[in-house]
């Protein structure tokens, strides 16, 4: 048990469908993060949310469409993705200050048909 | 632009061994550099967090060295277990300000029995 449990752990969608990944994390912290891992590939940091306020958004395509309604869930709306969005989506919650050790949930597995 | 290196891509050890995972980045103002450990298919789970004014930390049988000058982090595993496979990340903080830390494509280990 990590802290952070994210749901569904796979979705399988064809690009014409709209679905929602959830994340929620139980350990108090302020921030929370959406990354994408794609095979031999870094993490790629797609959202951040501080105390519910968006921090950072790294030029991700208009389909990924992130929401936080309180300081515990985190939401990711996805609509008319492309195969090459196939991808393990992980969201990790962090607290700011000299101890910011991230904490990831166990990811969405996504494959885009 | 901070760049963060991880080699070997992958590396294969009988059990017990004592063994050393690199980590190269490319700017030395660093805010901190975690390392973190995946298992196939799921999330990342924390390690050890180094802080820029640090130089080790440790726990159990692992030790992380910081050397920001030169730009290199090592993980050091002591009495390499088969429970050690897994892929090894490093990412970089960098200084305040910022809540995107920089990953490597990490370290594929695998412990044989």
């Amino acid at each position: 048990e990590t802290g952070v449990t994210q749901t569904p752990r796979h979705l399988v969608m064809g690009m014409t469908n709209k679905k929602s990944l959830k994340c929620e994390q139980h350990l108090g912290h302020n921030a929370m993060y959406w990354y994408k891992q794609s095979a031999k590939k870094p993490l790629e940091l797609m959202f951040v949310y501080s105390l519910e306020e968006r921090v950072e958004n790294n030029s991700v395509p208009s389909r990924f469409s992130p929401e936080c309604p309180n300081s515990s869930h985190l939401f990711l709306h996805l609509h008319t993705l492309q195969p090459e969005d196939s991808a393990l989506y992980l969201c990790a919650s962090s607290r700011q200050g000299p101890d910011e050790k991230l904490f990831f949930g166990s990811g969405t597995q996504l494959s885009v048909l | 632009k901070q760049e963060v290196t991880q080699i070997p891509a992958a590396l294969s050890v009988p059990e017990g061994e004592n063994l050393v995972l690199n980590c190269s980045f490319t700017d030395s103002a660093i805010y901190n550099l975690q390392w973190f450990r995946q298992d196939p298919g799921k999330g990342l789970t924390s390690l050890l967090l180094i802080q820029s004014s640090q130089r080790e930390q440790t726990s159990g049988r692992l030790n992380a060295s910081l050397d920001k000058s030169s730009g290199r982090s090592t993980l050091y595993i002591a009495a390499s277990q088969p429970g050690d496979s897994a892929t090894y990340l490093c990412a970089v903080k960098p200084p305040s300000g910022t809540y995107k830390y920089i990953f490597g494509t990490g370290t594929r280990l695998k412990v044989l029995a």
